[in-house]
């Protein structure tokens, strides 16, 4: 069964500060998404890593996989206050087989 | 482009009424189409996964005969909760997807409250 670990899942932090958001997965996967959530809100996606190696950014925030350690991270860089939100990570073995399992979940919360 | 919409985005009914949220791809032909729930707080879990014209394959531990669920058209699937209980309340989110290889595109969520 595929599982999706995210540590932590509580993270308060100062502006300005950085810290990085582990995924673990427990099995090969085609594919691995980064969502952001707000309260009362639905899903908005963040990032796609398609490959071993990926990097993508967006603003303060960089997305990476390591497909050999079936290990993402999601850092943040200079945290200002509107990055406050929940942030899942999810895999997706695609093709085939409908299972996308999410992690559950890391509350980040940024103190001015 | 890939824009899901979900109506109602809020219903609150009385306990042993059926509910229905459509599930709608706007832009786009949704060969698959998924059911999440999510409770406050909690992460999203599967409950189901549909293709156009086939029968919806339920997650375990998923009531097939509460959560009745109906993909008629490539754009629109249906999750109906018959007999709604409180303990169904809850966030509930569907995504679409236009193939096997492509992302999901969620819907903007439906909240549930059974009185």
């Amino acid at each position: 069964e595929l599982k999706v670990e995210q540590n932590p899942l509580f993270l308060s932090m100062q502006e300005g500060k950085n810290y990085t958001i582990y995924c673990n997965y427990s099995t090969t996967s085609d594919r691995l998404y980064w969502y952001r959530q707000d309260p009362g809100k639905s899903l908005e996606s963040l990032f796609v890593l398609l490959s071993n190696g990926a990097v993508k950014q967006e603003g303060r925030l960089m997305a990476s996989l390591d497909t050999k350690a079936r290990l993402s991270t999601l850092h943040i860089t200079a945290a200002v206050h509107d990055l406050s939100a929940t942030y899942f990570c999810a895999v997706d073995r695609g093709y085939n087989n409908n299972d996308m399992r999410f992690g559950a979940g890391t509350r980040l919360t940024v103190k001015p | 482009g890939a824009v899901v919409s979900q109506h109602p985005s809020r219903v609150i009914c009385k306990s042993g009424t059926s509910v229905k949220i459509e599930c709608r791809s706007l832009d786009f032909q949704a060969t698959t189409m998924f059911w999440y729930r999510q409770f406050p707080k909690k992460s999203l879990m599967l409950m189901a996964t549909s293709n156009e014209g086939s029968k919806a394959t339920y997650e375990q531990g998923v009531e097939k005969d509460k959560f009745l669920i109906n993909h008629a058209s490539l754009t629109l699937s249906t999750l109906t909760v018959t007999s709604a209980h409180p303990e169904d309340s809850s966030f509930y989110i569907c995504s679409a997807r236009k193939g096997y290889a492509d992302t999901q595109y969620f819907g903007p969520g439906t909240r549930l409250t059974v009185l």
